[in-house]
């Protein structure tokens, strides 16, 4: 049982380029979430997702895009890459709404 | 609004015990969450009490939960190396479709 699986593990983007992070679930839940994490301030939400072909902003959504095509998948995308956007990228996902997350093992992003 | 606060950095002695502290602003908390983070990991739920319980034990594990002060405290005991991680403190809010996630505090367990 995978779990939640991430792609790539690691990247390293120059400013203005565009990426697309991978999440993957095989546990048949709904809920899907992007998380940064970034050194003394804890995980913040970027974007969720409450249900295939749905998606909805978390705390720090700008600059960040999303898609949730298939209910095993969700996509992070960047579309011109800045370096405050520099940072650990995980992926989670959970059966229903105020129950424990099942996280990926993280993508670490660096933009030059 | 919704935050969490935690202390950074936490040392204790292999054997002893371990506090890691936690409070909370929202006081319609459904759940409150203690996650682990090993190096080069994602978090993995370690335990989590229910808003209307005061503790809850699991092994060496206990969660002592303070609603009033809106406290949250995990206690590991007879702490190992092997303990050596980040501690998430987290909450989810009635009703919403968030956690909300401290900090962390990273525990060094020296031997």
């Amino acid at each position: 049982n995978a779990g939640v699986t991430q792609t790539p593990k690691f990247r390293v983007l120059k400013t203005g380029q565009s990426m697309t992070l991978l999440c993957a679930q095989d546990m048949n839940h709904e809920y899907m979430y992007w998380y940064r994490q970034d050194p003394g301030m804890g995980l913040r939400l970027i974007h969720y997702s409450v249900g295939e072909g749905t998606t909805a902003k978390g705390e720090v959504p700008d600059g960040y895009n999303v898609s949730r095509l298939k209910k095993q998948n969700f996509l992070l995308g960047l579309e011109s890459a800045a370096p405050s956007q520099t940072s650990v990228y995980f992926c989670a996902s959970s059966y229903t709404t105020n129950e424990k997350l099942f996280f990926g093992s993280g993508t670490q992003l660096s933009v030059l | 609004g919704e935050d969490v606060e935690q202390s950074l950095f936490l040392s204790v002695r292999e054997g002893d015990s371990s506090v890691i502290n936690c409070t909370y602003t929202d006081s319609s908390s459904t759940y409150l969450y203690w996650y682990k983070q090993e190096p080069g990991a994602g978090l993995q739920l370690l335990t989590y009490i229910f808003s209307n319980m005061d503790m809850k034990q699991d092994q060496r594990l206990t969660v002592l939960l303070n609603k009033k002060d809106k406290h949250l405290s995990l206690r590991i005991a007879d702490t190992q190396t092997g303990d050596s991680a980040i501690y998430f403190c987290a909450e989810s809010i009635t009703g919403g479709f968030k956690t909300i996630f401290g900090a962390g505090t990273r525990l060094f367990v020296k031997a």
